[in-house]
């Protein structure tokens, strides 16, 4: 079945960056474009950015634009998200989830999370 | 940036009909997701295109949209529907979730 595999839980030091991973399998690899998301302590959801399938574009949230980079590697179905610059407060669970390329908006797959931890 | 609001907390009790709501600028004109997260775990679409279920069939989940406002409704409630509701949204090519809303099953 269709299922995303995230990388394992990480703790950094503030200043530091992390770089985690997400790999699809069970479904055509090209026609899911891949989000981030995250829900830190205390607080709800929030959207990080998304994915190409190619790996060849990515659009980040406002908030987060000069210290996120998303990548890709078709070839291995796997992306990954590195958040620099870090601090306490990017203190939370990451998600990875997919959605359908073309019109679709909603996200139907969603990765088990990875913990990252600032301190 | 685009803001959709909910309210933080819904009451209600076992058996009963459970409403959360939605509300941004002209979110009518969007379709709305809904997911549903319990402690622990990945969340999980309960709704889709504001009112289809994830398989496209409808269960005790749906959804309307309205206006300015979008609304989850939970058909007879079981103590299992305890969660975080989260509405989704797209607007000038990013997303957009609501702050949540808990769920608490009397």
């Amino acid at each position: 079945q269709a299922q995303l595999v995230q990388s394992g839980t990480e703790v950094r030091k503030p200043g530091a960056s992390v770089k985690i991973s997400c790999r699809a399998s069970g479904y055509l690899f090209r026609d899911f474009f891949i989000h981030w998301v995250r829900r830190a302590p205390g607080h709800g959801l929030e959207w990080l950015g998304i994915m190409s399938p190619s790996g060849a574009s990515a659009t980040y949230a406002q908030n987060f634009q000069d210290r996120v980079t998303m990548t890709g590697d078709p070839s291995s179905t796997t992306v990954y998200m590195e958040l620099s610059d870090l601090r306490s407060d990017d203190t939370a669970v990451y998600f990875c989830a997919r959605n359908p390329t073309g019109d679709a908006t909603w996200f139907d797959i969603w990765g088990q999370g990875t913990q990252v931890t600032v301190s | 940036s685009y803001e959709v609001t909910q309210p933080p907390s819904v009451s209600v009790s076992p058996g009963q009909t459970a409403t959360i709501t939605c509300s941004g600028d002209k979110l009518g004109e969007k379709y709305v997701s809904w997911y549903q997260q319990k402690p622990g775990q990945s969340p999980a679409l309960v709704v889709r295109e504001d009112s289809k279920g994830p398989s496209g069939l409808r269960d005790r989940f749906s959804g309307t949209t309205s206006g300015n406002t979008a609304t989850l409704t939970i058909s007879g409630t079981q103590a299992m529907d305890e969660a975080d509701y989260y509405c989704q949204a797209w607007d000038k090519r990013t997303v957009v979730f609501g702050g949540g809303t808990t769920l608490t099953v009397l």
